[in-house]
């Protein structure tokens, strides 16, 4: 079965600095690769996620880049907030279809201090 | 995207009792999901809730721990019987292809805080 690795396990960066967090896959037949973001004593929210046909994604300061020959993708934050504060986990699933199981990262605690 | 309504929110339980948690979602999905959450951990997959048949559990999650009901496209149960300390985790239902951000990520419950004592 799958099996995603998450680096680094936390990640401490100073406001309007950048954040990298990159998770590795082991199942090259994982197409879909979104990432969560959960704050404390809340749910995990879906932040970006990127298809197998695509290299790279953003949506404002969040950036998401795929290498499917090398199996690992990576989250991207830049300027970073104090609100970026949270534990962010990548995930890998086998199909687009949304019945799909995912295999979760460990996660990676970001703290942004001011 | 759907709302999911999950409870209870918290509780805490004596050991050897059996707790159910609720999991409604404002419209018909395919799969609901059922998650476990140790603290500080991740999110480990304990079944598959399909409606109309049994539930597919993951290596290590048994159906006579986890029993989970799925009487109708919107809801779904899970009760954890027979607790134990070790059973003090939150637990979250999710589901798929809803919408939001992507309609192919997963929508989470607000999960269930669990203490056993």
């Amino acid at each position: 079965g799958e099996n995603v690795e998450q680096h680094p396990s936390t990640l401490s960066v100073q406001e309007g600095d950048s954040a990298v967090i990159k998770c590795t896959y082991s199942d090259s037949a994982s197409n879909y690769f979104p990432w969560y973001k959960q704050e404390l004593g809340k749910r995990p929210q879906l932040i970006i996620d990127i298809r197998s046909n695509v290299g790279e994604k953003k949506d404002q300061r969040i950036a998401v880049t795929l290498n499917k020959t090398a199996k690992h993708f990576s989250l991207h934050i830049t300027e970073t907030q104090p609100e970026d504060s949270a534990v962010y986990f990548c995930a890998a699933r086998e199909t687009t279809d949304s019945w799909g199981k995912f295999q979760f990262g460990a996660g990676t605690q970001v703290v942004v201090t001011p | 995207s759907a709302v999911i309504s999950q409870k209870p929110s918290r509780d805490i339980c004596q050991r050897g009792t059996s707790l159910t948690i609720q999991c409604q979602v404002d419209s018909q999905v395919t799969m609901m999901f059922w998650y476990r959450q140790q603290p500080g951990q991740s999110l480990t997959l304990i079944a598959t809730a399909n409606q109309g048949s049994e539930a597919t559990y993951e290596s290590g999650f048994v159906i006579d721990k986890f029993p989970i009901s799925r009487p109708n496209l919107t809801f779904s149960t899970l009760t954890v019987s027979n607790m134990s300390p070790e059973d003090s985790s939150i637990y979250l239902c999710s589901v798929g292809g809803t919408g939001g951000a992507s309609v192919y990520g997963y929508t989470f419950g607000s999960g269930t805080r669990l203490t056993v004592v």
